[in-house]
């Protein structure tokens, strides 16, 4: 199995342009969850699906963040406008009940640079 | 909401000595305790878990505890190696799928 897998590795924008990070979750895997990762405020759930499905969306931090899981094998987060202060890396992580392990698989994470 | 605090921040140990990180929690509902361990540029990786109806639960050289009564769980690293440096969480859900609250880390250093 190839893990959870996020792209872009990095990516670098201009504040005001619009972000989109990219989530293929491991195959029968029905939970799919988002973090953000700073020094200042360690690893953050934003949002998390189950079966497509978004079930907390509270650790969302504005509307300028917005999720979608159209199906079962991808995700995305989308940030618009972008502004220096989302500048993070942003982790997608999958799981799923009755299977083990337990916990979650994280991907390798997108560092996000807005200058 | 889930409160995860965890101590120390850093810590430093020389090579072979024992490692000891330490979390506590707030919700008495909780029942699935987690530890992850972050290598630079790496996602958390999940290295070792244990649920509430089990007190104590061993792993080679990684063990945790458990206090359900104190609402306190610890992961304990015995003669440590330079591999082990990295970035440890704890965590704490009501189970082990849906929303897991994370500890802020504890960087561990191991000195050869």
């Amino acid at each position: 199995d190839a893990g959870v897998i996020q792209s872009p590795r990095h990516e670098v924008t201009e504040m005001g342009q619009e972000v989109t990070l990219r989530c293929k979750p491991i195959s029968g895997h029905d939970y799919l969850f988002w973090y953000r990762q700073t020094m200042m405020r360690g690893l953050e759930l934003l949002i998390y699906f189950n079966n497509n499905v978004p079930i907390d969306d509270s650790g969302m931090p504005e509307d300028r963040f917005s999720a979608k899981m159209p199906n079962a094998s991808f995700s995305t987060l989308k940030i618009q406008p972008s502004e220096p202060r989302d500048s993070a890396v942003y982790f997608c992580a999958s799981s799923a009940p009755g299977q083990g392990p337990y916990g979650y698989t994280f991907g390798s994470g997108t560092r996000l640079t807005v200058v | 909401g889930e409160n995860v605090e965890q101590h120390p921040s850093t810590l430093s140990v020389q090579e072979g000595d024992s490692a000891v990180i330490k979390c506590t929690y707030s919700d008495s509902a909780s029942n699935y305790f987690p530890w992850y361990k972050q290598e630079l540029g790496k996602g958390p990786q999940l290295i070792i878990d244990i649920r509430s109806n089990v007190g104590e639960k061993k792993d080679q050289r990684i063990a945790v505890t458990l206090n359900k009564t104190a609402k306190h769980f610890s992961l304990h690293i015995t003669e440590t190696q330079p591999e082990d440096s990295a970035v440890y969480f704890c965590a704490a859900s009501h189970d082990g799928y849906q929303k897991v609250t994370f500890g802020t880390g504890t960087k561990l250093q191991v000195i050869p």
